[in-house]
């Protein structure tokens, strides 16, 4: 069975403060790993898409990268409003099948 | 401007009675997901459906209806077999082909 694990459940950072996210995975025929950024009381708002180990992809003063167990996601010097839970997705292929899991995320709070 | 529009963003119904949720979509995508979210977990699939008049049970669909008549439109019914109904319902829609999912604002449903 896929599974998903974000940590930490929740992070608490001063502004300015840089630190990273984590979501480590197990699945069977990785077909894509997504973060999302979710505000209270709305949908969440994707981020990036991953596909292969030792890519990268920026926007702003977020990073994600990628390996064959987990992703980062590299939170530089970062202002209140990235105040916000973190999602992480990972979609596997199994014998055509495919499937989207979700981690229970990580509830990120910049302290100005 | 594209998106998803769920409506309503609150709901309140009385234990025993049905209701139903609307999605609608103007991004043209040709698949669209019912999710749901509770607190500590993380997002379950109750419905999916990759084209109009079909759709596909997810993990969790006991307790749930759905129709594509349209492709715009993807509305779920809560019925009154579903247990535990109380919950944020999130829509989404996507392109096929493995394309990250584009996300509504969420319904909350209250049961009492």
């Amino acid at each position: 069975e896929d599974q998903v694990t974000q940590s930490p459940e929740a992070l608490r950072l001063q502004e300015g403060e840089s630190s990273s996210l984590n979501c480590s995975y197990t699945v069977s025929g990785l077909r894509g790993l997504f973060w999302y950024r979710q505000d209270p009381g709305k949908g969440p708002e994707f981020l990036f898409t991953l596909y292969s180990a030792g890519e990268e992809k920026e926007k702003e003063r977020l990073k994600a990268t990628l390996t064959k167990k987990e992703s980062f996601l590299h939170i530089t010097a970062p202002k209140p409003e990235d105040s916000a839970t973190y999602l992480c997705a990972v979609r596997s292929s199994n014998f055509g099948n495919e499937k989207l899991t979700f981690g229970t995320g990580t509830r990120l709070t910049i302290i100005p | 401007d594209g998106g998803i529009t769920q409506s309503p963003k609150y709901l309140f119904r009385k234990e025993g009675q049905n209701v139903t949720l609307s999605c609608e979509q103007n991004l043209n995508h040709d698949a669209m997901y019912w999710y749901r979210q509770d607190p500590g977990q993380g997002l379950r699939l109750i419905y999916y459906s990759q084209i109009v008049n079909d759709f596909q049970k997810g993990d969790i669909a006991e307790g749930y209806s759905v129709s594509r008549e349209k492709k715009e439109s993807f509305p779920l019914t809560v019925t009154s077999a579903q247990k535990n109904p109380t919950a944020f319902y999130l829509c989404a829609s996507s392109w096929q082909g493995g394309s990250p999912l584009h996300f509504g604002n969420g319904t909350r449903l209250t049961v009492t």
